[in-house]
């Protein structure tokens, strides 16, 4: 099942905060979180595995509820360079190694300056 | 190497015409994945390796992709007889799974136009 991004797109001033957010309706094992921009590779941004985690530094950050069916993306005091595609993966359970992520559709950040 | 290398960068095949997409692996990680991100921006999970063992290939259309990581070669994916709808970025990442935080670094992709 695919976890449900939103917001699908926001448009943002340089200097306005974003937060992103990732569903599921079941318990998930962890939360991948990626940006990506146009014509290149998605590049890694931070991962979420226990329930009340909070992870990441003072500009990007994340946090996974308790029940580990909601992870959130803050973004703070944009800057231009995070204009982009950002993309939840998650995994359902753990099988012992690593697991094919599931990807929600994207949100689409653009920063205006 | 320190990143995920695919070659090649753009492939162009005509209808029915086999394609051949190649990926390295971050050296000393032991799984590999393949995913299609088709022009929508949607992410497919294709087939995942531990080393040279298929981890998982649910997302796999078998019959006419198939899938290798053999020891000291680059891992590959093989379209047999590719179709229109094939078109897409085909993405390779590789993890080294060494706890349970399974990060997954993706290599830049190779872009496949079937015509």
């Amino acid at each position: 099942q695919q976890p449900v991004q939103s917001p699908q797109a926001v448009i943002l001033r340089e200097g306005e905060d974003a937060v992103i957010n990732c569903s599921s309706s079941k318990a998930l094992y962890s939360v991948h979180w990626y940006r990506q921009k146009h014509g290149e590779a998605p590049v890694f941004l931070m991962i979420l595995l226990k329930g009340g985690e909070q992870k990441g530094h003072e500009k990007i950050s994340a946090s996974f509820n308790e029940k580990k069916q909601q992870s959130s993306l803050y973004l703070t005091a944009s800057q231009l360079s995070y204009s982009g595609t950002y993309f939840c993966g998650t995994e359902w359970y753990s099988g012992g190694g690593a697991d094919g992520l599931t990807f929600g559709k994207g949100t689409h950040l653009i920063i205006q300056p | 190497g320190e990143e995920v290398a695919q070659t090649p960068k753009h492939l162009v095949r005509g209808e029915g015409q086999k394609a051949k997409l190649y990926c390295a692996p971050i050296k000393g990680h032991s799984y590999v994945f393949w995913y299609q991100q088709v022009l929508k921006n949607e992410f497919k999970f294709l087939i995942s390796f531990q080393n040279e063992n298929v981890f998982d290939e649910t997302g796999m259309p078998k019959e006419r992709f198939s899938a290798k990581c053999l020891p000291n070669s680059p891992c590959s994916l093989e379209i047999q007889a590719t179709k229109l709808e094939d078109s897409a970025v085909y993405f390779c990442a590789s993890s080294p799974s060494l706890d349970s935080y399974n990060e997954q670094f993706f290599g830049p992709g190779t872009r496949l136009t079937v015509l």
